[in-house]
C-alpha cells in the first residue's frame, strides 16, 4: 500500500526554522516527483514546492522562494522541506503529495499532513 | 500573471441535481488540469487529470471537460457524500497553482 507520513511540524517563533519530513512507503520514491502543499486555517490549498524524481529540478511558490528548500533522499525514501525565516502567514497544515512519474506534477496520493504554527 | 480562478466559490444543491464548477486558467494550459475533492479532516483526493481522465476508483458521476483556459467539473447526480470543497490545479509548468476552491453543500 502506498503511504506518505509527514512529521516535523510544531510551534515555532517568527523568524525561526523547522524541517519537515515525509516518509514514503509502498513505492520507489526515485521514480516520482514529489510536492509540498499547505492549507492555512480556514483557507484553501496552496502549492508550496515540488521536486523532480531525480532531485535535479526544484520549484517554489513566490511566497516561500528564498526561505524554503525542498530536497529528497531517495536512499531513505524521504522528502524534506527546510523552512527558514518563518512568518505567521506560514502557519498551516503541510501535506506531502506524490506526483505522477518523475516530472509530472498532479498529485496522488497525499499524506495526512503535519501542522506548523508560527507564533510568539 | 499566472492565475487559476474558480466559480462559484460555493453552491448548495439538492441530492440528485447536476452540479457544474468552472475553472479558468491564465495563460493557456492545454489540458494540464487536475481536479481534487477535499473533505474536512481528510486528505485531498484526486478526481480527474488531463482535464477529462477519471482517476481509478472515482465514481462515474464525476466528469471533466475543457481545454486551453476554460475547464469544468460536473457531478451528474449530487450525492450526500459529495459534500466537500473542490479544487482545480494547473500542472503544465511551475507554479503548480490551485484554484481557490468551490464549496459544495446539500440544500
Amino acid at each position: 500500500e502506498v503511504q506518505l507520513l509527514e512529521s516535523g511540524g510544531g510551534l515555532v517563533q517568527p523568524g525561526g526554522s523547522l524541517r519537515l519530513s515525509c516518509a514514503a512507503s509502498g513505492f520507489t520514491l526515485s521514480t516520482y516527483a514529489m510536492s509540498w502543499v499547505r492549507q492555512a486555517p480556514g483557507k484553501g490549498l496552496e502549492w508550496v514546492s515540488a521536486i523532480s524524481g531525480s532531485g535535479a529540478a526544484t520549484y517554489y511558490a513566490d511566497s516561500v522562494r528564498g526561505r524554503f528548500t525542498v530536497s529528497r533522499d531517495n536512499s531513505k525514501d524521504t522528502l524534506y522541506l527546510q523552512m527558514n525565516s518563518l512568518r505567521a502567514e506560514d502557519t498551516a497544515l503541510y501535506f506531502c503529495a506524490r506526483g505522477q512519474g518523475r516530472t509530472t506534477y498532479f498529485f496522488d496520493p497525499w499524506g495526512l499532513g503535519t501542522l506548523v504554527t508560527v507564533s510568539s | 500573471d499566472i492565475q487559476m480562478t474558480q466559480s462559484p466559490s460555493s453552491l448548495s444543491a439538492s441530492v440528485g441535481d447536476r452540479v457544474t464548477i468552472t475553472c479558468r486558467a491564465s495563460p493557456d494550459i492545454g489540458t494540464y488540469v487536475a481536479w481534487y475533492q477535499h473533505k474536512p479532516g481528510t486528505l485531498p483526493k484526486l478526481l480527474i487529470y488531463a482535464a477529462s481522465t477519471l482517476q481509478s476508483g472515482v465514481p462515474s458521476r464525476f466528469s471533466g471537460s475543457g481545454s486551453g483556459t476554460d475547464f469544468t467539473l460536473t457531478i451528474s447526480s449530487l450525492q450526500p457524500e459529495d459534500v466537500a470543497t473542490y479544487y482545480c490545479q494547473r500542472y503544465s509548468s511551475a507554479p503548480f497553482t490551485f484554484g481557490p476552491g468551490t464549496k459544495v453543500d446539500i440544500k
